[in-house]
């Protein structure tokens, strides 16, 4: 079973703050990777989609990295604020197959 | 409005009755696939499909079964449920698996007793 990892688990930080997180993949049998932003009782929503090795994508605040030759993609939020509170998930699409595979998320929490 | 649409989004059954939750989008998607999401393990892939009749499983496809006899429509079945199926459930839908971003319902979340 392919394996995505996502850390850390989850994040507190102060609005203002920028902060990252980690997204890795198997390095083999890239297809793309997305970014989705999920807040609480709602349902997730893409951010990202990444296909090619050395992509960085910038939606506002919010940009990401991607690297496929070591397997790992950077979400990066700029001046992080209360309504970015969310889960951050990233999911793997391997070109052995069509499933997608999601990592278990890292969950930001923005104190105002 | 573009959407994906699911039912019911909450149902309590017991052990043994067949249940089906619908999905259906109205963007014209080739692909669909339904997910479950238990604490700590993010979402994980059931079944998903390239296209009509195309269906394939997932990450934990046992349990549940699909049908994809409509482009707009992906029911997921469960034949007889059992506890370990409680969970909160997704159904999503794309262009094409290789092609964009996935678009999710709003969650059916179900319990067995």
């Amino acid at each position: 079973i392919l394996n995505v990892e996502q850390s850390p688990q989850s994040l507190h930080v102060q609005e203002g703050d920028s902060t990252n997180f980690t997204c890795s993949f198997p390095s083999s049998n890239f297809y793309a990777l997305h970014w989705y932003r999920w807040e609480t009782a709602k349902s997730p929503e893409a951010l990202f989609v990444m296909t090619l090795n050395g992509d960085e994508k910038k939606k506002g605040r919010i940009s990401a990295t991607l690297n496929t030759k070591e397997g790992y993609s950077y979400l990066y939020i700029k001046g992080s604020q209360p309504e970015d509170s969310a889960t951050y998930l990233c999911a793997f699409i391997g070109t052995g197959g069509f499933k997608t595979i999601f990592g278990a998320g890292t969950r930001l929490f923005v104190k105002a | 409005e573009a959407q994906v649409t699911q039912n019911p989004r909450y149902l309590i059954t017991v052990t043994g009755k067949k249940l089906t939750v619908t999905c259906s989008q109205n963007m014209n998607h080739e692909y669909m696939s339904w997910y479950r999401q238990d604490p700590g393990l993010g979402l994980r892939q059931i079944y998903y499909s390239m296209n009509v009749e195309v269906t394939d499983k997932g990450d934990v496809p046992e349990g549940y079964k699909v049908s994809r006899k409509e482009k707009r429509n992906f029911p997921l079945i469960l034949e007889s449920p059992s506890p370990n199926q409680t969970s909160l459930y997704f159904c999503a839908s794309s262009l094409g698996v290789l092609a964009g971003e996935l678009f999710f319902g709003e969650g059916s979340r179900l319990t067995v007793l």
